[in-house]
Formats: structure tokens, sequence, C-alpha cells
């Protein structure tokens, strides 16, 4: 069972570049996740999908775009990659519960943009 | 508006000592879940609790215990006896709680525990 894969795990762009992060799932969850995490900060939610065809907005969704064709896949696209992308990057997934869900975590992709 | 403070940013004790990693909450919300998760070195965020607003009991699990105390807004989380393996960040995160909606977590900026020989 591979949970969460997120490719690449290491990626580095120069600025105004673009690329996809690629995230897959194999648990058969709804809702899928991208959080970015910067350095001494905590995680914050870029973009989610509560199913395949529905995406929202997050709390930092400028600059990113995302889509959700298949209950598996949820890639996070970078249009015009800046220095203020660098990151980490993680995937989740949770499956519908009753109250709040518990997030399955990809290992993350760590993106440089120089 | 959510916000989760975790006011130590690191700490280092030596292995089999007890420490305690504090978390503070905000929220408007009066029915919310708390999370503790841990990011080892290889970096993937682990789980290890979760706990809903109604239940303030504390929790113990092996090594790890927790204690929520609503009256205060806290939910620290407790390594007894403390393992160099233990080395990690470890971050709180609160959601609100709508059922059949995406769980959008507010994480605390993390601490990281430094456990050496």
């Amino acid at each position: 069972n591979a949970g969460v894969t997120q490719t690449p795990k290491f990626r580095i762009l120069k600025i105004g570049q673009s690329m996809t992060l690629q995230c897959t799932q194999d648990m058969n969850h709804n809702y899928m996740y991208w959080y970015r995490q910067d350095p001494g900060m905590g995680l914050k939610l870029i973009y989610y999908s509560v199913g395949a065809g529905i995406t929202d907005k997050g709390e930092v969704p400028n600059g990113y775009n995302v889509s959700r064709s298949t209950t598996e896949d949820f890639p996070l696209r970078l249009e015009l990659a800046a220095p203020s992308q660098t990151s980490v990057y993680f995937c989740a997934s949770s499956l519908t519960v009753s109250g709040a869900n518990v997030l399955t975590f990809g290992a993350g992709s760590r993106l440089t943009v120089l | 508006a959510q916000k989760v403070t975790q006011a130590q940013t690191e700490i280092s004790v030596v292995e089999k000592e007890d420490v305690t990693l504090d978390c503070v909450y905000e929220t408007r919300d009066t029915t919310y879940y708390l999370f503790w998760y841990k990011q080892p070195p290889s970096g993937e965020l682990v789980f290890l609790i979760r706990r809903n607003s109604f239940d303030e009991q504390n929790e113990i699990s092996g090594r790890y215990s927790w204690n929520f105390q609503k009256s205060t807004s806290s939910f620290n989380f407790t390594i007894t006896a403390s393992q160099v393996v233990d080395s990690a960040v470890y971050f709180c995160a609160l959601s609100e709680v709508f059922t059949g909606t995406a769980s959008k977590l507010t994480f605390g900026t993390g601490t990281r525990l430094q456990v050496t020989l």
C-alpha cells in the first residue's frame, strides 16, 4: 500500500519557469490537499479538493493551479516560478468520516526557485 | 480566524528525560479537533493523535501522553523517557468540524525536539 506518492522529491527551477508537482494516492480517499512548508513555519494550505472535478482555494493559492480529473491524482501547477515559491510542498489525502478527517501526507517535494 | 501557537521553537534533552511540548490554540468554534503530527528528519508527516473539543480526557499511548485543557485552550504533548528516535519536529494543528467536508488544518510553527545520548 503506497499511500500518497509525490514526484519529484527535489527540483530546482529558474525564475519564470513552470512545472507540475504530481500527487497520487491509492487509498480511494475523496479529499486531497496541497500544503507548503516554509522554513521555521507551519504548513499552509494552498488548494484542496473534495472529489474529482471539484477544487477550492486554501490560504495561499496565488501563483498555483490545480486540477482533479480522477480520484487518485491531484497535480499542483506552478506557472511562473518565483523565489517566494521556494518551499517544501506536501500533498495529503483523507477519507470522509464524521468530524475532522485524519490526513495522510506524502513525503514532500522540495522546490528551489533561483 | 483560527490560530495555533507553539512557543517553543527548539528543545534539547538528554535521553531518558521527560519533555513537554506546548500548544495553545485560538478558535471561535465551539466544536473543533486538535491534532499532533511528527515530522522526523526524513521529512514526512506522521499522524500521532486527534482529539475533539468535547473530549477533555487525557490520553496515554506508551511513552506519549496528551493533556487537553479547554479552559486554557491548550493541548500539550509529553514524551516520557525520551529516546533518540523521538528527535523530530512536532506540529500541533487545529481543524474546524464540518461533517463530510474537507479538513482544513491550521498548523502551528512546530517545535524541534533534539534528544541526545
